[in-house]
């Protein structure tokens, strides 16, 4: 079955830093590849999506590349702030209307940004 | 923001107790998801609907049964609670279609079993 694998931390840069939370995926046919971002004690919100190879998604800062040939669609941001510790969740959806059937998850990647 | 509400926030019971968890979309999405997270697991799909009256299993779905009678009502049951569904639940809503394969999540039902 389909499956996500992402680093679980806890990942700990200071404020300005580079980051890269890599995330490569198991999946049959074209799936569509989610980051989710958890603020503490919140639901999950959306921070960006691909639905088809070579994509990029981009918000807040955050970008990811869908990349079919290494099965992976790992998260940058080029300065990280304070307000951006939270846990980042990477998701597949497999595409084409398949979508009904739910997201996989990774296991999550605690993020820590020290001032 | 979706329009999605779940009730309780918390809850805490006592092992062999039925529980119910509600989520609440304004949204009028066809399909709505319970997931559960737990450490080290991410989260896990338990059932999903794609319609009124139209749902089915997930990942871990044993030890859970849900209904949805209206499009808005996305019911989760705990028949008989134990300890092992000591978790914080998430319901989640979609659209499907063209590019909304997006999934809106609520803020989460915090659920202890004593």
């Amino acid at each position: 079955g389909d499956s996500v694998t992402q680093m679980e931390g806890p990942v700990t840069l200071s404020e300005e830093a580079f980051l890269t939370i890599n995330c490569t995926y198991t999946a049959t046919g074209y799936p569509s590849l989610f980051w989710y971002v958890q603020y503490p004690g919140e639901g999950l919100q959306l921070l960006l999506k691909a639905t088809k190879a070579d994509d990029k998604g981009s918000n807040k800062g955050f970008e990811a590349t869908y990349r079919k040939e290494t099965t992976s669609f790992h998260l940058e941001k080029g300065s990280v702030q304070v307000s951006d510790s939270a846990v980042y969740f990477c998701a597949l959806s497999p595409g084409e209307g398949g979508g009904a059937d739910g997201l996989t998850f990774g296991k999550g990647t605690h993020l820590i940004i020290q001032p | 923001d979706a329009g999605i509400t779940q009730s309780p926030r918390h809850k805490v019971t006592e092992t062999g107790t039925p529980v119910t968890l509600r989520c609440h979309q304004t949204e009028n999405h066809r399909y709505m998801y319970w997931y559960r997270q737990d450490p080290g697991h991410g989260l896990r799909l338990i059932h999903y609907s794609y319609g009124v009256k139209d749902t089915d299993k997930g990942e871990v779905s044993d030890g859970y049964s849900v209904s949805r009678s209206k499009t808005e009502d996305f019911l989760l049951t705990l028949e008989s609670a134990t300890s092992s569904q000591t978790s914080v639940y998430f319901c989640a809503i979609s659209d499907l279609g063209g590019e909304s394969e997006t999934q809106y999540f609520g803020p989460g039902t915090r659920l202890l079993v004593l």
